[in-house]
């Protein structure tokens, strides 16, 4: 049973490009959440994401935008990447029905140069 | 605002000995949560503490939560090195609302 997936696991861009950052959920979870974790920080909420709508939404800017599939999995995209969006991005899948326990992926390490 | 505070953020310990780290948390809340994260990786669940009163154990941890106090704790006993490690507390807001708010940290190193 495979557990949380991100890809790519690393990444290099600069100011003013944009990101796609990918996440395929634990099996039988139906809900992805994505957060930033800046270096020597407890990681912030982005957003979650339960049937294919945005469900919850932390204080980041709309630069920050994402989407899930139909098969649950989600990708995270950032616009007009500053030096400050360098981070480890991570995701979290949970089942709605059961808020008891999110599992994290293993993350993708943005840095904007 | 949820607020989530714990401390202390730095502990260098000996092996053998006993500690705590605290996290208290500014607003009432469902479920608090605790998760381990090793240097450069992604973080592990340890703990889920869903009432007051609330006490789990796994191993050298152990994890309560007062909910009156809006207050847990992480209780280490006889630590090893393999503990070493960051831990964070996370609490939801509740109310159908799950994106965690997490604490800075604490980051325990020990020692032989």
């Amino acid at each position: 049973d495979a557990g949380v997936t991100q890809s790519p696991t690393h990444l290099i861009k600069t100011r003013g490009q944009q990101v796609t950052l990918r996440c395929s959920p634990k099996s039988g979870h139906d809900t992805v959440s994505w957060y930033q974790q800046a270096l020597g920080q407890g990681p912030q909420f982005i957003f979650q994401y339960y049937e294919e709508e945005e469900r919850q939404r932390g204080n980041f800017p709309d630069r920050f935008s994402g989407h899930q599939f139909p098969n649950y999995s989600s990708e995270l995209n950032v616009n007009a990447l500053l030096l400050g969006d360098s981070a480890l991005y991570l995701c979290a899948s949970s089942l709605l029905a059961d808020r008891e326990t999110q599992y994290f992926g293993p993350g993708t390490r943005l840095l904007v140069l | 605002e949820l607020k989530v505070e714990q401390n202390p953020l730095f502990l260098s310990m000996q092996e053998g000995k006993n500690y705590t780290i605290y996290c208290n948390y500014s607003t009432t809340s469902d479920r608090l949560y605790w998760y381990r994260q090793d240097p450069g990786k992604s973080l592990e669940s340890l703990f889920v503490l869903l009432s007051n009163g609330a006490v789990k154990q796994e191993g050298r941890l152990m994890a309560s939560l007062d909910t009156k106090a809006r207050l847990s704790t992480l209780h280490i006993t006889a630590a090893v090195h393999d503990l070493s490690a960051t831990y964070f507390c996370a609490v939801d807001s509740g109310g159908g609302a799950d994106g965690l708010t997490f604490g800075k940290g604490t980051h325990l190193i020990i020692q032989p």
